[in-house]
C-alpha cells in the first residue's frame, strides 16, 4: 500500500516569513501532485511533477520531485495571508493516495 | 478549463431522509468520477470510484447500500445517501478525471464540495 506523509501537520507563520513542506513516501511515484485547498471549498490543483529531480515554480511557490520520485517539496517565499490553506500532496495510478495535509496560516 | 461542479453546495435534512448530491464536470468528459468524505481539519478519505455505465467501486468500510452512486452520463454522477442519520454529515466532494487528457499523470480535478448537516 502506498502511503504519503506530509509534515509538518500545523505551520503558523508571520507574513513575509519563508516555509517548506515535506512529502515522503517509501513508495516509488509516477507522478504527484500538490493541491490547495481553503475553508468549504475542494482541491484545486497546483502543479504535477513528473520527473525525479524536477523543480517547478508557481510564482512564490517552487516544488520539487526527489530524485528516486519517492518525495516532494513545496517551498513558499515571503508568505502572504492569501497563502493560507491547506495543502495536500497526493499520488498513485487510478485511485490517488493523499498525505494528511500541512494546515498553513499565514498571520498579518 | 476542468472544471467540476456540485450541486446542492450546502443541504441540511431530517434523519431518516435520502439527500442526492451531483456533481458534473462542465468542459471535459470524465469516465470516471470519485467520490471522497471529508472530516473536519482532516484529509480526503475515497469512499468510491465511479464508473460510466457500470457499478460504482467502493472502499473498504463505505456500505454501498447507504451510498449510493449512479454515472449515467461521462459528465454527471450522483451520489445518494439513504436513511442520512446523523453521523452521516460531513463535507463531501467528488473529482473527476479527464478521460481525453493525454498527459497521463492521473490529475483529478475537484468539486467545490457539498456540506451535509443530518438533524
Amino acid at each position: 500500500t502506498q502511503l504519503l506523509e506530509q509534515s509538518p501537520q500545523f505551520l503558523s507563520i508571520q507574513e513575509g516569513e519563508n516555509l517548506t513542506v515535506y512529502c515522503n513516501s517509501s513508495s516509488v511515484f509516477s507522478s504527484l501532485q500538490w493541491y490547495r485547498q481553503e475553508p468549504g471549498e475542494g482541491p484545486v490543483l497546483l502543479v504535477t511533477v513528473v520527473t525525479g529531480g524536477e523543480v517547478k515554480k508557481l510564482k512564490r511557490l517552487t516544488f520539487q520531485f526527489g530524485d528516486a520520485r519517492k518525495d516532494s517539496s513545496l517551498h513558499i517565499t515571503a508568505a502572504q495571508p492569501g497563502d493560507t490553506g491547506l495543502y495536500l500532496c497526493a499520488g498513485g495510478g487510478q485511485k490517488l493516495v493523499f498525505g494528511q495535509g500541512t494546515r498553513l496560516t499565514i498571520n498579518p | 478549463g476542468a472544471v467540476v461542479s456540485q450541486h446542492p453546495s450546502w443541504v441540511i435534512c431530517k434523519s431518516g431522509t435520502s439527500v442526492k448530491i451531483e456533481c458534473r464536470s462542465l468542459d471535459f468528459q470524465a469516465t470516471t468520477m470519485f467520490w471522497y468524505r471529508q472530516f473536519p481539519k482532516q484529509s480526503l478519505m475515497l469512499m468510491a470510484t465511479s464508473n460510466e455505465g457500470s457499478k460504482a467501486t467502493y472502499e473498504q468500510g463505505v456500505e454501498k447500500d447507504k451510498f449510493l452512486i449512479n454515472h449515467a452520463s461521462l459528465t454527471l454522477s450522483t451520489l445518494t445517501v439513504t436513511s442520512a442519520h446523523p453521523e452521516d454529515s460531513s463535507f463531501y466532494i467528488c473529482s473527476a478525471r479527464d478521460s481525453f487528457r493525454t498527459s497521463g499523470y492521473n490529475e483529478q480535478f475537484f468539486g467545490p464540495g457539498t456540506r451535509l448537516t443530518v438533524l
